[in-house]
């Protein structure tokens, strides 16, 4: 088992719709939880992050977390086509760790 | 305020050639980073620094080896490059914030190995 799970896609969804991405995890030690967004060719931009349970909003972006069922998920409102790329799920090894684990991200694309 | 930079953005090089990958952070950040991702493998960790003048293994630490020159900088070697180390590298810093450490990521350099 892997152990950041994301589903590849892509995930094709329709401008102005809330667009839903899903990741698991496996060390249940874990605490902290990371979104990342990768446009074609550049690097991945940090746009959420995660700590305790329940869910997180800024702006258009709301992350939820659930550690009992080791998921963490991330909701897009009103998708715009300038969400379209690549969405990275990133989780912390173990308890104060530095060193980060990423899924292999999930291809979101917007229809106009 | 440039955040992470990388250099070079692009390299070919022909098996056996050995080259270093320079990353620069300006955020005064402790930790720093190197990655490689490769299309469905996501972003493996390399090695890492968690200070000037530590560095430690990640996932895929064969044929690499890495310098952290200054808080600043932190370079990665590849001695004899393999067609098997073509991929696209990230450098990446990060500093403690709320008991944890977020990662800021450098553009990347695409490398081609022949």
């Amino acid at each position: 088992q892997k152990e950041v799970e994301q589903n590849s896609g892509p995930l094709s969804v329709p401008e102005g719709a809330i667009a839903s991405l899903n990741c698991t995890y496996s060390d249940r030690v874990s605490q902290s939880f990371f979104w990342y967004r990768q446009y074609s060719g550049k690097s991945p931009e940090l746009i959420m992050s995660i700590y305790s349970n329940g869910d997180k909003e800024d702006g258009r972006f709301t992350a939820q977390l659930n550690k009992a069922s080791q998921y963490v998920s991330l909701l897009i409102r009103d998708s715009q086509p300038s969400d379209s790329a690549t969405y990275l799920c990133a989780v912390t090894l173990g308890q104060g760790a530095q060193k980060l684990v990423f899924g292999q991200g999930t291809r979101l694309t917007i229809n106009p | 305020n440039a955040g992470v930079t990388q250099t070079p953005k692009f390299q070919v090089l022909k098996t056996g050639q050995s080259m270093t990958l320079q990353c620069a952070q300006d955020m005064n950040h402790n930790s720093m980073y190197w990655y490689r991702q490769d299309p469905g493998m996501g972003l493996r960790l390399i090695y890492y620094s968690a200070s000037e003048g530590t560095t430690d293994k990640g996932e895929v630490p064969n044929g690499y080896n890495v310098s952290r020159l200054n808080k600043r900088e932190f370079s990665l070697r590849l001695e004899s490059a393999a067609p098997s180390q073509t991929s696209v590298y990230f450098c990446a810093s990060s500093e403690k914030v709320r008991g944890s450490y977020e990662q800021y990521f450098g553009p990347g350099t695409r490398l081609t190995v022949t």
